[in-house]
């Protein structure tokens, strides 16, 4: 079975822009989360969705938005680029989301904003 | 406590060596503690989840133990590998958020 894949692998844009990350979830797996990790930080929660509504929200600003799909597969977008958004950014998921599911991690998409 | 922490940031040790470091978070709306291990260059690994205070969990050479009550929970690993080189990442999970530490990197000399 496929692991969670992630996609692009690098992406290089400009202060301003906008960007998509896309991600898809393990086969069966229900529940997806996107993290933000900062050099020398752990990662930081973002947005878990399970089928397809928003189960939680982390201390974001509302450029960043997220949507699952009816595959669950899911996007995460962020608007207007600042250089502080420079950052590997993770999803993962898992059967339901619940307490005790386990996550599986996608290998992340490495973003530079200059 | 307010955020997740973890201790030491960093550790080095022998092969062989027994190790164990710490995870610190909120004994308040807890809901369940996650452990993962990162390598370099790979995604984070899931190891355990635990969620009853006295649990103790073993995979292998790895264990932990959680405390609700006071906040922390203990990973242990025991005769230390290379490739047990790793950072080590603790999440604790709340209703509607899952905060991580800043990981304690390992590095286990042969």
């Amino acid at each position: 079975d496929a692991g969670v894949t992630q996609s692009p692998t690098h992406l290089i844009k400009t202060r301003g822009q906008h960007v998509t990350l896309r991600c898809s979830p393990i086969s069966g797996h229900k529940s997806v989360s996107w993290y933000q990790q900062v050099l020398g930080q752990g990662p930081q929660f973002i947005f878990q969705y399970y089928e397809k509504e928003e189960r939680g929200r982390g201390n974001f600003p509302d450029r960043f938005s997220a949507r699952q799909f009816p595959n669950y597969s899911s996007e995460l977008n962020v608007n207007a680029l600042l250089l502080g958004d420079s950052a590997l950014y993770l999803c993962a998921s898992s059967l339901e989301g619940g307490r005790i599911d386990e996550q599986y991690f996608g290998p992340g998409t490495r973003l530079t904003v200059t | 406590i307010l955020n997740v922490e973890q201790s030491p940031q960093s550790l080095h040790v022998q092969e062989g060596d027994s190790t164990n470091f710490t995870c610190s978070f909120p004994s308040s709306n807890f809901y369940a503690l996650h452990w993962y291990r990162w390598e370099t260059a790979k995604s984070p690994e899931a190891l355990f989840v635990m969620t009853l205070n006295g649990d103790e969990k073993k995979k292998g050479r790895i264990s932990a133990t959680l405390n609700t009550k006071e906040g922390y929970s203990y990973l242990y690993i025991k005769g230390s590998q290379p490739e047990d080189s790793a950072t080590y990442l603790c999440a604790r999970l709340s209703p509607h958020d899952m905060r991580f530490g800043a990981g304690t990197r390992l590095t286990v000399k042969p």
